[in-house]
């Protein structure tokens, strides 16, 4: 199976900040990326798709890049309503692995 | 309106099964990629099972020949057959259209199921 490694595992921040999230694969996922924000007690919601595909209706102070085995999620502007566990997940492989998820602070 | 609700969770002894379904409303469950993931308490999220447009199912490694994945389409539901339960099934179970090609969007409320004496 592809291993995705996220860094860090949790992350302090202020409101305005400028954020970034990282996500490694083990092997070549090409472009194969989403990422996902999960707020406490809710189902995860898709934010950005083939590594840098802004999903509809997601703020734009959300970004993703990176191909093959690294890539990052950044977030502009960090606002109060950011305070979720961000994953990212491949789907180059029919295992789908996610990362094991970045804590997200204020 | 794109919806996924679920239900069927509960607490389980091991060995027993539950069915968890999935009723969605906005799209048509047999023409879509739909899967299965669960997320065990204070944990990750891991990918449970797939089913395919044209019924093809694929499963995990860890729930093999234990859980099925099915779906009705005449009343737009997928199905979590979930058989031979052991004390590391528990976790929240979540339905979500999604696979292959694509992020797994949108998802249900999701449903826990507890496995334990």
């Amino acid at each position: 199976d592809i291993q995705m490694t996220q860094s860090p595992s949790s992350l302090s921040a202020s409101v305005g900040d400028r954020v970034t999230i990282t996500c490694q694969a083990s092997q070549d996922i090409g472009n194969y990326l989403n990422w996902y924000e999960q707020k406490s007690g809710k189902a995860p919601n898709l934010l950005i798709s083939d590594a840098s595909n802004l999903e509809e209706g997601v703020p734009s102070r959300y970004s993703g890049s990176g191909s093959g085995t690294d890539f990052t999620l950044t977030i502009s502007s960090l606002q109060p309503e950011d305070i979720a566990t961000y994953y990212c997940q491949e789907y180059e492989s029919l295992s789908f692995s996610f990362g094991q998820g970045t804590k997200l602070e204020i | 309106e794109v919806q996924l609700v679920q239900s069927g969770g509960g607490l389980i002894q091991p060995g027993g099964s539950l069915k968890l379904s999935c009723t969605v409303s906005g799209f048509n469950v047999g023409t879509n990629y739909m899967s299965w993931v669960r997320q065990a308490p204070g944990k990750g999220l891991k990918w449970v099972a797939l089913i395919y447009s044209d019924g093809t199912t694929k499963s995990a490694d860890s729930v093999k020949g234990r859980f099925i994945i099915s779906r009705d389409s005449s009343k737009n539901t997928l199905f979590l057959q979930i058989n031979n339960v052991r004390a590391d099934d528990t976790a929240v179970y979540y339905c979500a259209r999604g696979g292959p090609l694509r992020g797994f969007d949108p998802w249900g409320q999701g449903t826990l199921v507890t496995v334990s004496s």
